[in-house]
């Protein structure tokens, strides 16, 4: 069965302390692991894909990493307004018309 | 470009009376979804619609749930009568299937609660 976890639950950092989002998956077959950011009341917001091992995206403080087992979201140096909930979810290469997502990671940054 | 619609945006019901949400994707997407996200859950794919087609409902409680894709653009998803455990919030998203990268852009949602 394709599952996606998600660790920690919970994360609050101090602006500027770095850290990582860790998204665990077993799936049948990769075909895409997508991040998306969401804000209380609101739809999520899409931020990266990755296809393959190996693959690395970058978008202002935010880093996504994948291997074969798991994606990192990396966060550097994070500001307030990164305050939100990430989530990962897989597309399996059989239904590429189908996300399955993690339960989602909440990150709270103090100032 | 704008993103995919939703409305309501918030809706209070009592339960067994019904509800309808509306959704218009982004222009040009053939790939509409609706998805159902609970209280600190990520979200659930309830039906996936290719063109006017449902070619993924076994998610779909069809003894309450009901969505229709008219003319392969708007969808509305309807629930008849509503229980207190469809408190939630009822994304529509919408993607170009075929399209390499087939990104997946989601609305704001509706967030449904049953008194």
């Amino acid at each position: 069965e394709d599952q996606v976890t998600q660790s920690p639950e919970a994360l609050r950092l101090q602006e500027g302390e770095s850290s990582s989002l860790n998204c665990s998956y077993t799936v049948s077959g990769l075909r895409g692991l997508f991040w998306y950011r969401q804000d209380p009341g609101k739809g999520p917001e899409f931020l990266f894909t990755l296809y393959s091992a190996g693959e690395e995206k970058e978008k202002e403080r935010l880093k996504a990493t994948l291997t074969k087992k798991e994606s990192f979201l990396h966060i550097t140096a994070p500001k307030p307004e990164d305050s939100a909930t990430y989530l990962c979810a897989v597309q399996a290469s059989s239904n590429t018309g189908k996300l399955i997502f993690g339960q989602g990671t909440t990150l709270q940054v103090k100032p | 470009e704008a993103g995919v619609v939703q409305s309501p945006r918030y809706k209070i019901i009592e339960k067994k009376q019904p509800v309808a949400f509306w959704c218009n994707p982004i222009s040009g997407h053939n790939t509409l979804y609706w998805y159902r996200q609970n209280l600190g859950q990520g979200p659930e794919l309830l039906i996936r619609y290719e063109n006017e087609e449902a070619v993924d409902d076994s998610q779909l409680p069809k003894d309450r749930f009901s969505a229709e894709r008219l003319k392969g653009v708007d969808s509305t998803l309807k629930i008849q009568p509503a229980e207190l455990g469809d408190s939630a919030v009822y994304l529509c998203a919408s993607s170009l299937l075929g399209h390499i990268r087939n990104t997946i852009y989601f609305g704001e949602g509706s967030w449904l609660t049953v008194v």
